[in-house]
């Protein structure tokens, strides 16, 4: 069963430096997601992506933020200059279609800036 | 936006038992709810889903089950067996493609 990946699966770096998290979604799946969970926290939604372009984002989703496809396969998320508070679990998800379609979850990210 | 909550937050049952998890949401217009169990270190897994215009929906020993009136929707695990411990997330879809998770609850079964 095909199934989301990210990489790294762990990340740690140190504050004010950029990181690029990647994921790999379902072949056939066109709307893209990034959601991070803070430890011991809800799951919160960043952004949505489709058409090689950001569909929704949340108020967390601020400048330091940004989202690419910069091929047929991989989305990227990048961090420009990390803060403490970004270290988190990041997931990446994807969906044949938006609104009521399942969305499949990648196994995360965790990144620890220090 | 969205504002999902989910009660209790931890819940503890005999092997066999049946386990009920509640959530509220707030968007009156969400149209989708599924259910996701994470084990430790691994990915959520969407476990059952219901969409608005359904009350109730069964896979074998997993059911949920929406009250669109009250806002609330909840899981029901029967028979539960140890491989059922786990976090629990539920969530809501709105907006255009976007899920409120609510914070999780833990599932402990007693062998």
């Amino acid at each position: 069963e095909p199934e989301v990946t990210q990489t790294p699966s762990h990340q740690v770096t140190q504050m004010g430096q950029e990181v690029i998290l990647r994921c790999v979604p379902i072949s056939n799946h066109l709307y893209f997601y990034w959601y991070r969970q803070i430890l011991g926290q809800k799951v919160e939604f960043l952004v949505s992506f489709y058409n090689n372009e950001i569909s929704e984002k949340s108020e967390i989703f601020d400048d330091q933020f940004s989202v690419e496809r910069p091929d047929g396969s991989n989305f990227t998320l990048k961090i420009r200059s990390t803060k403490l508070e970004d270290s988190a679990m990041y997931f990446c998800a994807s969906s044949e279609i938006p609104s009521t379609d399942t969305q499949y979850f990648g196994p995360g990210t965790r990144l620890t800036v220090l | 936006g969205e504002n999902v909550e989910q009660h209790p937050s931890t819940l503890s049952v005999q092997e066999g038992d049946s386990a009920v998890i509640k959530c509220t949401y707030s968007d009156s217009a969400s149209n989708y709810f599924p259910w996701y169990k994470q084990e430790l270190g691994k990915r959520p897994q969407l476990i059952i889903d219901i969409r608005s215009n359904v009350g109730e929906k069964k896979d074998q020993r997993i059911a949920v089950t929406l009250n669109k009136t009250a806002k609330h929707f909840s899981l029901h695990i029967t028979e539960t067996q140890p491989e059922d411990s786990a976090v629990y997330f539920c969530a809501a879809g709105y907006g255009n493609n976007r899920l409120a998770f609510g914070k999780g609850n833990q599932v402990v079964v007693i062998p």
